[in-house]
């Protein structure tokens, strides 16, 4: 069935390091996709989204690329802060005779300083 | 604020009763989401109602049941409650039309984090 799989966490890493969170994700048809940041004590909201292949999302330094052939959106960050750190998930929408808005299981990020 | 208030931000309560959490969306939005996020299950999605009408169901147990009234607030009802329900529960909505809109972005509330003892 339909589904999005990212990376386990947490993930560590030191001010101003690069950061990947990998995404992949099963669909039948042609999915929408997103990445939702959660911030601690706080409900998800959108950072960036990609409607269709190639495209890319890009907000406050992160940026996700919809690849279609390797049906991937990953996750990049050239240069994070403590402010980042959270739990970023990655969803797809998809209209396949029903409306389908699916997350992976989130992955938690630690920025230390 | 995403414009979205769910009530009541938290909740403990005994084994085998039941609660009743509740969800306002965002004006104008039709579409209202639950779901369920625990540590070890990440954000599970629970169910889905558009103006008023059931359009999706996920992993939504037997004893839980939701609704949406025609002023478009959504109520999920917990019954015969488990420890292993604890967890947060959150409601998001969105403007999309069911069949509609292939990319939308959900707002989500703040969550009710339930605490069964």
């Amino acid at each position: 069935g339909d589904s999005v799989t990212q990376m386990e966490g947490p993930v560590t890493l030191s001010e101003e390091a690069f950061l990947t969170i990998n995404c992949t994700y099963t669909a039948t048809g042609y999915p929408s996709l997103f990445w939702y940041v959660q911030y601690p004590g706080e409900g998800l909201q959108l950072l960036l989204k990609a409607t269709k292949a190639d495209d890319k999302g890009s907000n406050k330094g992160f940026e996700a690329t919809y690849r279609k052939e390797t049906t991937s959106f990953h996750l990049e960050k050239g240069s994070v802060q403590v402010s980042d750190s959270a739990v970023y998930f990655c969803a797809l929408s998809l209209n396949s005779g029903t409306y389908k808005y699916i997350f992976g299981t989130g992955t938690r990020l630690k920025v230390l300083a | 604020d995403s414009g979205v208030t769910q009530t009541p931000k938290h909740l403990i309560t005994a084994t085998g009763q039941r609660v009743t959490l509740r969800c306002s969306p965002r004006s104008g939005d039709l579409s209202v989401y639950w779901y369920q996020q625990s540590l070890d299950q990440g954000l599970q999605f629970l169910i889905q109602y558009y103006n008023g009408e059931e359009r999706a169901k996920g992993n939504i147990l037997e004893r839980f049941s939701a609704q949406q009234f025609p002023d478009l607030h959504s109520e999920l009802n917990l019954s015969s409650l488990e420890l292993g329900d604890s967890a947060l529960y959150f409601c998001a909505s969105s403007v999309d039309l069911p069949g509609g809109l292939k990319s939308g972005e959900l707002f989500f509330g703040e969550g009710s984090r339930l605490t069964v003892l």
